[in-house]
């Protein structure tokens, strides 16, 4: 079965400091994604990647960065967190149709 | 734009009778619809797929039909039980656009005893 994992799974920030979300994928996927999702809402497309060493904008970049050292993996780095980047963030990767989601990480800035 | 509306924020059942979850898009694209489930505090998973226009595709329970005349997607089940409770995500993929999913703001489903 698919595999997507995220380190840490739940994180405390303070405001203004540097956090960095890691996400780790053995489906041998060419295709990985960072969402964000505040509570009881959708999933909003953050930055994105088709392969190593190479990333994309999406919807929501502004405030977020990402690197793609390798086919497997994906990392979102906040330079300077701020309030309103609490939320849950998903990573996930894909294949030519379906998107598999790691179980997220629940970020905290205070 | 590639996009995709879900109607219903939030839907509150007895067990036992049927629902429906609303789910339109809008691409120039031809069409690929998903449909996700996300129980409390877990990931998104997928719960249905269809590309097939007019065909009927069902999982643990669940069933939807792509209908490209009406450009729909509605995600139906004939009898709700309480662990089907969960956030519902209709979605739809634009694989000239890096396979990008573009999620529906998603539909609330309670399920009461």
């Amino acid at each position: 079965e698919a595999a997507v994992t995220q380190s840490p799974r739940s994180k405390v920030a303070v405001t203004g400091g540097k956090v960095t979300l890691s996400c780790h994928q053995t489906n041998n996927h060419d295709y990985m994604y960072w969402y964000r999702q505040d509570t009881g809402h959708g999933l909003r497309l953050i930055h994105y990647s088709y392969v190593a060493d190479s990333t994309e904008k999406g919807d929501i970049p502004d405030g977020y960065k990402a690197s793609r050292p390798s086919q497997e993996n994906f990392s979102l780095i906040l330079e300077l967190a701020s309030l309103s980047q609490t939320a849950v963030y998903f990573c996930a990767s894909s294949d030519r149709y379906e998107q598999y989601f790691g179980p997220g990480t629940r970020l905290t800035v205070l | 734009g590639d996009s995709v509306t879900q109607t219903e924020g939030l839907v509150t059942l007895t067990k036992g009778l049927p629902v429906m979850l609303n789910c339109t898009y809008q691409t120039t694209y031809s069409p690929f619809l998903f449909w996700y489930v996300q129980h409390l505090n877990e990931a998104p998973k997928l719960l249905l797929k269809s590309s097939t226009d007019n065909k009927r595709t069902e999982h643990q329970g669940f069933y939807a039909t792509l209908h490209k005349s009406s450009s729909s997607f509605h995600l139906q089940k004939s009898s709700v039980q309480l662990s089907d409770s969960a956030l519902y995500f209709c979605a739809l993929i634009v694989m000239s656009n890096y396979n990008v999913l573009y999620f529906g703001s998603g539909t609330k489903l309670t399920v009461e005893p």
